[in-house]
């Protein structure tokens, strides 16, 4: 099992509404990685980071903010909740160099009303 | 356009039978090609990881297969269990990327029905 959580692990929130999906991973990856999943769907990268004070945003568009102020955490923030954002988020992390292996956390589930 | 594409998209099986789960990909310069399974609910967990030179990697009940050539893998179940019911998804890591860019099928709902 990966050293890797997110919390909450099921939100239900209001449109309109500031959220913050929580991320931390206790193997001192540098690499860290936010996917956007829908039922039946694969999973899209919407921000990823290189390390501390580094993100960069993923294939999918996405209205989310990150911020990478500690190497082990990586939150992910919806200024303004919309039923649009209603999804899986999935957060990753992986050291730099060799295969790449990604390490996944639970993810959250967002539901925004 | 997927790069990854996977088949079956969903399966039902009984308990203690097997079956297999096909991939095939695009994705190019390919460095590696893994099996993820996702439990409902839970972040994927990785099964395999196989290299442009592996033909063949096994995770005890798991066995995946991999033709760089034909740009196929295969994930081969022994023995199912009611455990095994998940998706399975293949991904496929892009050689040219420093970020170790990961492309991902939709997945296989395999159900292992007792």
């Amino acid at each position: 099992e990966a050293d890797i959580y997110q919390t909450p692990r099921y939100l239900v929130i209001g449109t309109g509404k500031k959220i913050t999906l929580e991320c931390s991973q206790t193997m001192g990856h540098d690499k860290m990685y936010w996917y956007q999943q829908d039922p039946g769907m694969e999973l899209h990268l919407i921000h990823y980071s290189y390390g501390v004070n580094s993100t960069e945003k993923g294939d999918l568009s996405s209205e989310s903010t990150v911020s990478r102020i500690r190497t082990e955490h990586f939150p992910l923030t919806l200024e303004s909740a919309r039923p649009s954002h209603t999804s899986q988020y999935l957060c990753a992390s992986s050291e730099v160099g060799g295969q790449h292996i990604q390490y996944f956390g639970a993810g959250t589930r967002l539901s925004v009303l | 356009k997927n790069q990854v594409e996977q088949s079956p998209q969903s399966l039902i099986i009984l308990e203690g039978k097997n079956c297999t789960l096909q991939c095939n990909y695009t994705v190019s310069p390919f460095s590696n090609l893994r099996w993820y399974k996702q439990d409902t609910g839970r972040g994927p967990v990785s099964l395999t990881i196989m290299t442009f030179s592996e033909n063949t990697k096994s995770n005890g009940r798991y066995t995946a297969t991999l033709d760089a050539d034909t740009k196929q893998s295969s994930l081969h179940i022994t023995a199912s269990q009611l455990s095994d019911s998940a998706s399975y998804i293949c991904v496929v890591v892009d050689r040219g990327s420093t970020l170790g860019r990961l492309y991902f099928g939709r997945g296989t709902q395999l159900t292992v029905w007792p």
